[in-house]
């Protein structure tokens, strides 16, 4: 079964600086691979996906994740951080059963 | 267009009662899924539905966790004999079924067992 690892439980940043949010995976197959952000006392909203095709992915908000699949990873960054960005931040796999694991979530704090 | 509903919004109960979470995905989504969500914490998967096929229920926590979805559409989460531990948000989500869709979430279901 497929798995994601979110080895951080916390990242903080200034404001301004660039950002990391990491995350590795493991799956048989094909993966296609999801970040999610939740902001407090919110549902969980889509941010950008990789399915096939340009390893760099742009997605919502000026993020974008770099897949590479000989580290199996699927790194979350965006060149300059909001404080507005503070939020929970989930990584997902996806296998071809469209079955779909989360990671832990890594709780993202970026202060002025 | 509308998005992935749930009811109730908060659920209130005491020990060892059940409680029945309702999920109404988008339509002409074909799949279906549960989470769960602890204060803080990540999302635990639970059950997975994929048009007719016999759903994938490898994440239900125990015996007491159930779940239905009539039509290919609406679904029910079921929860007899409610524990404290049961307490979290119950999330739903909703993809049209084909390799790599995106879910779309609902707002959840913030259950409390007394």
């Amino acid at each position: 079964a497929q798995s994601v690892a979110q080895p951080e439980d916390q990242v903080n940043v200034a404001e301004g600086n660039p950002l990391t949010v990491k995350c590795t995976y493991s799956v048989s197959g094909n993966p296609y691979l999801f970040w999610y952000v939740q902001y407090p006392n919110r549902g969980l909203q889509f941010l950008l996906k990789y399915i096939t095709g340009d390893n760099l992915v742009k997605g919502s908000y000026g993020f974008e994740a770099e897949f590479n699949k000989s580290q199996t990873s699927f790194h979350l960054k965006k060149p300059s951080a909001l404080v507005s960005d503070s939020a929970l931040y989930f990584c997902a796999v996806k296998n071809n059963n469209n079955d779909m694991r989360f990671g832990a979530g890594t709780r993202l704090t970026v202060k002025p | 267009g509308a998005g992935v509903s749930q009811s109730p919004s908060n659920k209130v109960t005491e020990k060892g009662k059940d409680v029945e979470l309702r999920c109404d995905p988008i339509s002409g989504h074909t799949a279906l899924y549960w989470y769960r969500q602890s204060l803080g914490q990540g999302l635990e998967f639970l059950i997975y539905f994929q048009g007719n096929s016999a759903p994938d229920k490898s994440g239900l926590p125990s015996d007491r966790f159930s779940a239905e979805r009539t039509g290919g559409s609406v679904s029910t989460l079921t929860i007899q004999r409610t524990q404290q531990e049961d307490s979290a948000v119950y999330l739903c989500a909703s993809s049209l079924g084909y390799e790599g869709e995106t879910q779309y979430f609902g707002p959840g279901t913030r259950l409390l067992v007394l």
